[in-house]
C-alpha cells in the first residue's frame, strides 16, 4: 500500500497570505489528523477528521481550518499567515479514530512564512 | 490534561551498545496507549513500538523494547545493538482509548539520539 502523501512538500509564503495543504491517507483509512511541528513548541495537535467530520480540535486560532472529503483526503487551510506559522505540518492517518490504532505519518509539508 | 515529558533532550550511544530513552506521562485515565516514534533527518515519523496500558507485558520489536511502569507512569525505550541508522529524534506519545469525541496524540519534546561509529 502507498503511504500517506502530502502536497506540496515545501512552500514559501508571505505574511497575510493564505495557504492550503493537502493530505492523502493510506487507502482505506478514514481518520486523518494534522499536527504542527516547530522547534519551540514541538508537535502540537491541530485537528482530526473522521468520515468528513471534525472530531477533535487542538488549541489553535480560527485561522487554522480543515476539511475532509468523501474519499478521505484532507486539506488544511491557514489564512492571514503570520511569521509564527512557519513550521512542518504533519498529517497522519489511521483506519478509524480509535486510540488503539497506530497512526501513520506523511512526510510533512514545510511552510516558510516571510 | 495529559502531558508527556522526555527529560533527555540529547543522548549518544556507541555503535553496537545499548541505550535507554526516558519518558514519563501524566494522566488520570486507566486505559490508554503509548507509542515511540522515530523522526530521522528526512522528517518522516516512523512508528518504533507501541504499548497498550492494560497489558502488563512489555512490548518488544526486534532490537527495540520498552520498560512500561504503569504505577510510576514511566515508559522508557531501550535500543539494543545500536546501529548508525538509529540516529534520529525519538518522540514518546500518549493516546487516549476509544472516544467518540476523537483521539489525539500528546507528544513529548523529543530526544535526539546520536550514534557514534
Amino acid at each position: 500500500k502507498a503511504g500517506v502523501t502530502q502536497t506540496p512538500r515545501y512552500l514559501i509564503k508571505t505574511r497575510g497570505q493564505q495557504v492550503t495543504l493537502s493530505c492523502s491517507p493510506i487507502s482505506g483509512h478514514r481518520s486523518v489528523s494534522w499536527y504542527q511541528q516547530t522547534p519551540g513548541q514541538g508537535l502540537q495537535f491541530l485537528f482530526e477528521y473522521f468520515s468528513e467530520t471534525q472530531r477533535n480540535k487542538g488549541n489553535f486560532p480560527g485561522r487554522f481550518s480543515g476539511r475532509q472529503f468523501s474519499n478521505s483526503r484532507s486539506e488544511m487551510n491557514v489564512s492571514t499567515l503570520e511569521l509564527g506559522d512557519s513550521a512542518l505540518y504533519l498529517c497522519a492517518s489511521s483506519f478509524q479514530n480509535l486510540g488503539r490504532e497506530t497512526q501513520y505519518f506523511g512526510p510533512g509539508t514545510r511552510l516558510l512564512v516571510l | 490534561a495529559q502531558t508527556v515529558t522526555q527529560s533527555q533532550p540529547e543522548m549518544s550511544v556507541q555503535e553496537a551498545e545499548t541505550v535507554t530513552l526516558s519518558c514519563t506521562y501524566d494522566t488520570s485515565e486507566s486505559d490508554y496507549y503509548l507509542f515511540w516514534y522515530k523522526q530521522p533527518p528526512s522528517r518522516q515519523m516512523i512508528l518504533v513500538i507501541r504499548q497498550e496500558a492494560y497489558k502488563q507485558q512489555n512490548a518488544t520489536e526486534n532490537r527495540f523494547s520498552v520498560n512500561f511502569q504503569k504505577a510510576a507512569k514511566s515508559f522508557s525505550l531501550k535500543i539494543s545493538d545500536s546501529q548508525l541508522g538509529d540516529a534520529a529524534m525519538y518522540f514518546c506519545a500518549y493516546r487516549r482509548t476509544t472516544s467518540n469525541t476523537g483521539n489525539q496524540f500528546y507528544f513529548g519534546t523529543g530526544t535526539s539520539l546520536t550514534v557514534i561509529p
